[in-house]
């Protein structure tokens, strides 16, 4: 069964620019969640889609949007990128409420804004 | 609102010692769950051990188990005879079937030779 897979692994963008990040979930599962991580700030969430319907929503200005296709495959967007948006993006995908089953993780996306 | 405190920022232990990491929680709903994800160096997070708040008994994986003491809130991890591959981070989480998980901000382990 194949796991959680973002893409891409790295990613290395210039101030100002937009940037989009791929996920696909788990096979069966629905929900798709987002988070940021840095050293100071820990795991932030970003928002968590389900059957393309954004469920909930994390404290990021508007420039982080997502999305959810009828696949479960879900794409996140940060446009207008500041230095400070430098950070690995992990996708988690459950089968249902993270409460549940808890998390599968992929591997994140490193993107370093210079 | 859920909040988790890992008040353990970094932690060390020998190999193949007992090792506990702590973590206290808050959160006013009535049905949630408890989570121990490990994050090891460069590589991806996995679950560790889950418990369920409505159940009294202690979740336990092998040489992992959990000390959950729901009206202290508070939900520690046990590793009993600590390996190498136990370095990694691990974090503490509180989810809800509502849809989102709230992490704290992690423990370092490093198990020494």
């Amino acid at each position: 069964k194949a796991g959680v897979t973002q893409t891409p692994r790295y990613l290395i963008k210039t101030r100002g620019q937009q940037v989009t990040l791929s996920c696909s979930p788990i096979s069966g599962h629905r929900s798709v969640s987002w988070y940021q991580q840095t050293p100071g700030q820990g795991l932030q969430f970003l928002f968590e889609y389900f059957s393309e319907t954004q469920r909930n929503k994390g404290n990021f200005p508007g420039r982080f949007s997502g999305r959810q296709f009828s696949n479960s495959r879900s794409e996140m967007n940060v446009s207008t990128l500041e230095l400070g948006d430098s950070a690995l993006y992990l996708c988690a995908s459950s089968l249902g409420g993270t409460g549940q089953y808890g998390y599968t993780f992929g591997s994140g996306t490193r993107l370093t804004v210079v | 609102a859920q909040t988790v405190t890992q008040s353990q920022p970094e932690m060390s232990v020998q190999e193949a010692e007992t090792v506990t990491l702590s973590c206290t929680y808050d959160t006013s709903e009535n049905n949630y769950y408890l989570f121990w994800y490990k994050q090891p160096p460069s590589r991806q997070m996995i679950l560790v051990i889950r418990q369920e708040a409505y159940k009294q008994q202690n979740a336990t994986e092998n040489r992992f188990s959990v000390n959950f003491q729901k009206a202290a809130k508070s939900f520690s991890l046990k590793i009993s005879d600590s390996q190498l591959g136990d370095t990694a981070m691990y974090f503490c989480a509180v989810g809800t079937n509502a849809g989102k998980s709230t992490f704290g901000d992690g423990t370092t382990l490093t198990v020494k030779p």
